[in-house]
């Protein structure tokens, strides 16, 4: 199986930073990666497919980059609605894994 | 509107089994993948199984199989997950998504979630 490891667990930042969240995969999955956002209660919501493809109706503060075995998530300016926990996702080969998450909290 | 609707969990005793349902609506269901993801109290998504549009191909986490079987009726726009022989480590929330992985792109419809607790 492919483990998906994300870092750092925990991040604490203030509205208008920008934010680097990184996934890294056990082997390559090239680009097949997506990243979701979660609050608390609730589905998680997908932001980026294909490591950087931006999904319809997710703002453009929201990034995505890298291939292989290192990826990450850009917010670049946070916003009050951003506090929440995000996992990346390999769909490269099965068993389709997550990462731990990170959870994204006000400083 | 897009939508999924989960339905069918509740409180089983390990060993029991359990039928969870998802209801999908505002797209067309028969030409999607669908998937269902899991997350116990406090802990992050795991995937549990997916399967093809006309049921053809069903893929599945190995802590869920030989227990678990991941079904769909196209004409009632449902997907299933009949789980058996419950365990502690099976409790979670279950989601239903429209997996769209197979063909590059994510898991981009997401139902409300149904609470699976087993506990004696």
């Amino acid at each position: 199986d492919i483990q998906m490891t994300q870092s750092p667990s925990t991040l604490s930042a203030s509205v208008g930073d920008r934010v680097t969240i990184t996934c890294r995969a056990s082997q390559s999955i090239s680009s097949w990666l997506a990243w979701y956002q979660q609050k608390p209660g609730k589905a998680p919501k997908l932001l980026i497919y294909k490591a950087s493809s931006l999904e319809s109706g997710v703002p453009s503060r929201f990034s995505g980059s890298g291939s292989g075995t290192e990826f990450t998530l850009t917010i670049s300016s946070l916003q009050p609605d951003d506090f929440a926990t995000y996992y990346c996702q390999q769909y490269n080969s099965y068993p389709i894994t997550f990462g731990q998450g990170t959870r994204l909290e006000i400083k | 509107e897009v939508q999924l609707v989960e339905s069918g969990g509740g409180l089983v005793q390990p060993g029991g089994s359990l039928r969870l349902s998802c209801a999908a609506s505002g797209f067309t269901f028969s030409s999607y993948w669908m998937s269902w993801v899991r997350q116990a109290p406090g802990k992050g998504l795991e995937w549990v199984a997916n399967i093809k549009q006309d049921g053809s191909e069903k893929y599945y986490v190995d802590s869920v199989k030989g227990r678990f079987t991941i079904s769909r009726d196209n004409a009632k726009n449902s997907l299933y997950l009949q789980m058996n022989s419950l365990r502690a480590e099976d409790t979670a929330v279950y989601y239903c998504a429209r997996d769209q992985t197979a063909f590059g792109y994510g898991m981009d419809v997401w139902g409300q979630g149904t609470t699976v607790t087993v506990s004696s």
